[in-house]
């Protein structure tokens, strides 16, 4: 079977770092993917790592490594709409983890 | 403009009923998903197709059905044999499925069983 593993919640203070991990167990894997969804809306794409290393698209930032089945989600300079739920995702039909509520404090 | 049209947006059903959503993209995408999400739950996969006249079923698929006779369009049948059927359905697209790890979505449909 197939299984991810992320936290439920984490809270973070405006213009901090907040790091969200996700831990996989897959078989015919192809890479993690991170999406964002705001209340109500639709889920949105961020970022995606096929290979192990970092992807850096603006304050966003998005970790793998294969050989631990592990990757994360690096958000920076955080802003009051950056509370949202994330999802991690493992490309091999595209399963998705259960997502992280992040709540941001002024 | 390219993207993914949902419908209905909202939509409401006696029990017993069969209700089908739309889901149509003119992104020329191959691939395409459908997903269940039940509040504060993550996104479970129906169904997925990733040609034409070929689909495959996800984790959750009993109660369910879909076609892909077109490229474009993708519906969902959530049929009486769906014993919980209150959610919101996402759809979407992706122009290389597993391969590029990028989803289009929908802006979804909200059914509310009565």
């Amino acid at each position: 079977g197939q299984s991810l593993e992320q936290p439920s919640e984490v809270t973070a203070v405006e213009g901090a770092i907040v790091q969200i991990n996700c831990t996989y167990q897959t078989s015919g894997f192809y890479g993690l993917s991170w999406y964002q969804q705001h209340d109500g809306g639709a889920p949105t794409f961020l970022s995606y790592n096929g290979l192990d290393g970092l992807e850096e698209t603006g304050r966003f930032s998005s970790f793998l490594s294969r050989s631990d089945s592990y990757g994360y989600l690096l958000l920076q300079e955080l802003q009051m709409k950056d509370s949202a739920s994330y999802f991690c995702a493992v490309n091999d039909k595209i399963i998705f983890g259960k997502g992280t509520r992040l709540h941001i404090l002024p | 403009d390219g993207g993914i049209t949902q419908s209905p947006k909202y939509l409401f059903r006696k029990e017993g009923q069969n209700v089908t959503l739309s889901c149509e993209q003119n992104l020329n995408h191959d691939a395409m998903y459908w997903y269940r999400q039940d509040p504060g739950q993550g996104l479970r996969l129906i169904y997925y197709s990733q040609i034409v006249n070929d689909f495959q079923k996800g984790d959750i698929a009993e109660g369910y059905s879909v076609s892909r006779e077109k490229k474009e369009s993708f519906p969902l049948t959530v049929t009486s044999a769906q014993k919980n059927p209150t959610a919101f359905y996402l759809c979407a697209s992706s122009p290389g499925g597993a391969i590029t790890g990028e989803l289009f979505f929908g802006e979804g449909s909200r059914l509310t069983v009565l």
